[in-house]
């Protein structure tokens, strides 16, 4: 166990539903990234955020989808209108800042399955 | 895309054995980074390893870097069934502010 926690650990469903996803970082860290991962696959960068700044957004994210980190804590990450193109495992990671330390502690992930 | 290269992309080795996974990657780099991840679970830092450093040991695990080949292996000795999972490399760019990771290494290690 790391410390990350995310929520739900399983979803799964039909195409054109929105489905929210948290995670809770250790409670230090200031940054926190999503990342989306693929069978056979290494995570690819979604987005991520210094406390409650979104910085970086990758050109993989769709306008579908949406995250936030609202005081800095936890984050939400929503797909609307999902498609069968979206399942994949939903990874989130914290860290501390660069510089200070680049190590990431991820979460268990969230598996999506869109039917 | 934007994931560096790792290879091979399986390994099946015996207990007890060595294992050597590498990884390229495409920019400068201020350092290098290897996880582990279990069947479904998420990842795990296991090393990290600076643009200025050359070689790195912790443990059964031992990382190299050559940044002029923009390259990195880990060598796991001495493996034990409990090691198998995939392996990810992950590059921090020197000018950048995340981890591009590789498309890792499945390792088996057989009892």
């Amino acid at each position: 166990d790391t410390g990350v926690s995310q929520d739900p650990r399983h979803k799964i469903t039909k195409r054109g539903q929105n489905v929210t996803f948290r995670c809770d970082p250790i409670s230090e860290h200031n940054r926190l990234y999503w990342y989306r991962q693929t069978l056979g696959q290494g995570p690819e960068f979604l987005t991520y955020f210094q406390n409650e700044a979104q910085l970086e957004k990758s050109r993989l994210l769709s306008d579908r989808f949406s995250a936030e980190r609202p005081k800095g804590s936890f984050s939400t990450l929503e797909i609307q209108r999902t498609e069968q193109g979206d399942s994949a495992m939903y990874l989130c990671a914290s860290s501390l800042n660069p510089g200070s330390s680049y190590e990431q502690y991820f979460g268990p992930g969230t598996r999506l399955t869109v039917t | 895309s934007q994931q560096g290269e790792e290879d091979p992309q399986a390994l099946s080795i015996q207990e007890g054995e060595n294992a050597t996974m590498n990884c390229s990657y495409k920019t400068s780099i201020n350092n290098l980074q290897w996880y582990r991840q279990n069947s479904g679970r998420g990842l795990v830092h296991l090393i990290l390893i600076r643009s200025n450093e050359r070689e790195k040991h912790s443990g059964r695990l031992r990382v190299t870097l050559d940044t002029s080949k923009k390259s990195s292996s880990l060598l796991i000795t001495a493996s034990r069934a409990a090691d198998t999972a995939s392996y990810f490399c992950a590059s921090w760019e020197t000018s950048g502010s995340r981890l591009t990771f590789g498309e890792g290494t499945q390792l088996t290690v057989n009892p």
